[in-house]
């Protein structure tokens, strides 16, 4: 059974950063692409970012690039979302999905983590 | 404002059918594949459709995709009081080098 366990979730001051983890199990991890997936309080989906099966492509939503980085550790099975220079617009739920939207579907997700950027 | 446009919402009595849309431009729909996404309050989307027109396994064959152009189509039968919840389209768009959804669509079941 595919499984990812989002992990990381807290209350950070604007300006500052969070990490973010996802770790997986049920499938082999090095074979697919990974994606973060953001949802703001009682708002819809927004895509964040999606990163290859090595790490070598990396695609981001305009509002985070230079503040966000994707990466991925397949000897841990894990993907990780760095959040620096946080923004209150950035609070939401991040989901955790395997797949690309730009390959195919986003076929498994986490249950999300709520990440909070308040004073 | 999405790329991708849905209704806010739709409404059907049960055992009806119900449809909604999706509509984009070319460096998105007109050119990649569609996905339609479930998902209940408070937790997790789950896929129902995929490439368009496909199911995973485990999704019921009352629901059923679409495509046209630059819009797509969830097609929904037999409502059921289950089905209320927030649908999505997603696809990837070309020009942005991006993942897009649409605004989400919310389903009542009258």
């Amino acid at each position: 059974e595919v499984q990812l366990v989002e992990s990381g979730r807290g209350l950070v001051q604007p300006g500052g950063s969070l990490r973010l983890s996802c770790a997986a199990s049920g499938f082999t991890f090095s074979r697919f692409w990974m994606s973060w997936v953001r949802q703001a309080p009682g708002k819809g989906l927004e895509w964040v970012a999606n990163i290859n099966q090595d790490g070598s492509e990396k695609y981001y939503v305009d509002s985070v690039k230079g503040r966000f980085t994707i990466s991925r550790d397949n000897a841990k099975n894990s993907l990780y979302l760095q959040m620096n220079s946080l923004r209150a617009e950035d609070t939401a739920v991040y989901f955790c999905a395997r797949g690309s939207m730009g390959s195919g579907t986003l076929d498994s997700w986490g249950q999300g983590a709520l990440v909070t950027v308040s004073s | 404002q999405s790329v991708l446009t849905q209704p806010p919402s739709v409404s059907a009595a049960p055992g009806q059918k119900v449809t909604i849309s999706c509509s984009g431009s070319s460096s998105n729909i007109g050119n990649n594949f569609v996905s339609w996404y479930q998902q209940f309050p408070g937790t997790a989307p789950k896929v129902l459709i995929y490439d368009n027109d496909n199911r995973p396994s485990g999704i019921p064959d009352r629901f059923s995709g679409s495509k046209s152009g630059t819009s797509a189509t969830l097609g929904i039968t037999g409502l059921q009081t289950g089905d209320e919840a927030d649908y999505y389209c997603g696809t990837w768009d070309r020009s942005l080098s991006a993942g897009v959804f649409g605004g989400g669509t919310k389903l009542t079941v009258l």
